[in-house]
């Protein structure tokens, strides 16, 4: 099945500083990379996402990027807020179907006033 | 809001105890799962269901069991608890879109079993 390793587990950031998260998927049949934000005791929420035929897609601060031939793909915050402070999982799917979708193991991003 | 409504919010129980948690998917999808989340750990998946039947199992104890409902809402038992099993528990619901899964997950359920 697939395998999706995400880093770094945490990352600290001063306010305003970008922030940069990887991950890495291990099945060139993955087609679909969501990620996911959890703030500290609440759900998991789909803040952008991804399809294979894309290199790259922005939403105001937040950006995702995509390299199919290196098979990663990564989360890009730019401007960072106190608000942004999460854990960030990304995910991976090779089709529908929520076992064909993988999570990585989350990243959790502390922005420092 | 995400649409997708769970309860309890909180469980507190003894181990060897069974206990239902309950989740109502967004109107219109048809598939519910139900994910796993130990202290600072991923999320694990634990089993789907789509209109009724089961479509695909994760890391399920067989202790722990799931149903979906005519009306689409879903129930996880979990009995014969131990320690280990507290965690959150959430319910995710989607509609597939594009041959891929937008997962809207519940608030979840604080397992604590004491």
């Amino acid at each position: 099945g697939e395998n999706v390793e995400q880093h770094p587990s945490t990352l600290s950031v001063q306010e305003g500083d970008s922030a940069v998260i990887k991950c890495t998927y291990s099945d060139s049949a993955s087609n679909y990379f969501p990620w996911y934000k959890q703030e500290l005791g609440k759900r998991p929420q789909l803040i952008i996402d991804i399809r294979s035929n894309v290199g790259e897609k922005k939403d105001q601060r937040i950006a995702v990027t995509l390299n199919k031939t290196a098979k990663h793909f990564s989360l890009h915050i730019t401007e960072t807020q106190p608000e942004d402070s999460a854990v960030y999982f990304c995910a991976a799917s090779i089709g529908p179907g929520a076992n064909n979708l993988f999570f990585g193991t989350g990243t959790r991003l502390t922005v420092i006033p | 809001d995400s649409g997708v409504t769970q309860t309890p919010k909180h469980l507190i129980t003894a181990t060897g105890q069974r206990v239902t948690l309950r989740c109502s998917p967004r109107s219109g999808d048809l598939s519910v799962y139900w994910y796993q989340q130990s202290l600072d750990q991923g999320l694990q998946f634990l089993i789907q269901y789509y209109n009724g039947e089961e479509r695909a199992k994760g890391n399920i104890l067989e202790r722990f069991s799931a149903q979906q409902f005519p009306d689409l809402h879903s129930e996880l038992n979990l009995s014969s608890l131990e320690l280990g099993d507290s965690a959150l528990y959430f319910c995710a619901s989607s509609t597939p879109t594009g041959g891929s899964e937008k997962l809207f997950f519940g608030s979840g359920t604080q397992l604590s079993v004491l």
